[in-house]
């Protein structure tokens, strides 16, 4: 009964391969993200989706395709992957339109580009 | 723009002893601040939060927060440390408005010793 659940949790691959990261959420969210966070401990957004729609979207190489499927869905498309890629991707949800509302964290996908 | 500052990037405390971590923001508006806790190998788990009224606020595993809107922080502390507390601590400032998008301090380590 995982709130928000990544899929997988540890991915090694080679420099130039295209993977793909998934999360799901079951806690009747409408709004997802994904989050980095580099070899420093240091957390970043990269993208938010609400009700399937894209509203953030930092700078990130457009190597980076976020996809959703749905609104318990967001899945993370990393083409052409290069050593930079290397780190913890986290997926998050939260219900806006609520105050005090808290984003929620899957436990992370630990990605190593070789 | 929102941003975070941790200015310690590792404590090291005794079991037993007190703990504070400190964290200042800087936001144009009234803030959502938040405390995540991230464990070795693991996802982020949220402490507490702040969104209005009581500027003390109590999480979980015994740790208290308290907002101080004149110096801009919003400090973490613990009366008394356990080992299971050695782990990343990361504050975090967001807003209601566009996908509650989430800041987040560096990260403070903290190491604890027997």
């Amino acid at each position: 009964d995982t709130a928000v659940s990544q899929t997988p949790k540890y991915l090694v691959t080679q420099m130039g391969n295209d993977k793909s990261i998934k999360c799901e959420q079951n806690l009747g969210h409408d709004t997802m993200y994904w989050y980095k966070q580099d070899s420093k401990k240091f957390l970043k957004i990269m993208f938010s989706y609400n009700n399937k729609e894209l509203i953030i979207n930092e700078t990130v190489p457009n190597r980076f395709s976020p996809k959703s499927p749905d609104k318990a869905h967001l899945n993370l498309h990393i083409n052409s992957l290069e050593l930079g890629d290397s780190a913890v991707y986290f997926c998050a949800s939260t219900l806006t339109g609520v105050t005090g509302n808290t984003i929620y964290f899957g436990e992370g996908s630990w990605l190593t580009v070789v | 723009a929102q941003s975070v500052t941790q200015p310690d990037i590792h404590i090291t405390v005794s079991e037993g002893a007190s703990l504070e971590l400190r964290c200042n923001y800087s936001y144009g508006a009234t803030p959502y601040l938040f405390w995540y806790v991230q464990s070795p190998g693991q996802g982020l788990q949220l402490l507490l939060k702040y969104f209005s009224g009581d500027t003390l606020v109590q999480g979980i595993k015994g740790f208290e927060a308290e907002f101080k809107r004149s110096q801009s922080s919003f400090n973490l502390r613990k009366p008394s440390v356990h080992w299971s507390d050695a782990a990343e601590y990361f504050c975090a400032v967001g807003r209601k408005a566009a996908g509650n998008k989430l800041t987040f301090g560096g990260g403070t380590r903290v190491l604890v010793k027997p």
